[in-house]
């Protein structure tokens, strides 16, 4: 009964390869969410969407992109992937946007860049 | 700006005592206040949250969290803890402008048998 499905789990690429990361949601939520984490830090919001409506972090570099198709799937591309952009990407939905919904996580993707 | 501290970066308790980790936010209005726990290689799972009502709030896997509007504190406890509460812990608020988490640094938590 997984609610937000992540894949792949493990993805390798080599710099300046294009990814994509994908996720999905079996909750019907409104609104996803992509954070980049990096090792032993906290998760950082990149970018989300609310419905159609994309919203990008002010400090979200050009090199990360998404997609949401529908309500269920949601893509995040790197373009021109960096040594430093190797991380967890996790992916999160929320039923709505009131401050106090609660945010369902994935369980990540985890990120090499060679 | 929102923000949220996490003093403690790393604590260890043995398996059956008790556990508080602690949590201090800065927000300007009534914040709304979570708990996560991540363990390794996994996604965030919410322990409890508080937006409103009781200040003592009770979670899942036997956590509690209290919320103290004078010492801007939201600290998660457990009386026993076991051997499986070994994770990270995050604590967040939520600014209530289209529901953006800010997250604390996280506590590492390891426990000894």
């Amino acid at each position: 009964d997984a609610m937000v499905i992540q894949n792949p789990r493990y993805q390798v690429t080599q710099f300046g390869k294009p990814v994509t990361l994908s996720c999905s949601q079996t909750l019907n939520h409104n609104v996803m969410y992509w954070y980049q984490q990096k090792s032993s830090q906290a998760p950082k919001l990149l970018f989300h969407y609310y419905d159609k409506d994309f919203n990008n972090e002010a400090d979200t570099p050009d090199n990360f992109q998404s997609r949401r198709p529908n309500t269920s799937f949601c893509f995040l591309d790197i373009r021109s992937p960096g040594l430093g952009d190797a991380a967890m990407y996790l992916c999160a939905t929320s039923r709505d946007s009131q401050g106090w919904e609660t945010q369902y996580f994935g369980p990540g993707t985890r990120l090499l860049v060679l | 700006a929102q923000s949220v501290t996490q003093p403690d970066i790393h604590i260890t308790v043995s398996e059956g005592a008790s556990l508080e980790l602690r949590c201090n936010y800065s927000y300007g209005a009534t914040p709304y206040l979570f708990w996560y726990v991540q363990s390794p290689g996994q996604g965030l799972q919410l322990l409890l949250k508080y937006f409103s009502g009781d200040t003592l709030v009770q979670g899942i896997k036997g956590f509690e969290a209290e919320f103290k509007r004078s010492q801007s504190s939201f600290n998660l406890r457990k009386p026993s803890v076991h051997w499986s509460d070994a994770a990270e812990y995050f604590c967040a608020v939520n600014n209530n402008a289209g529901n953006m988490l800010t997250f604390g640094g996280g506590t590492r938590l390891m426990v000894k048998p």
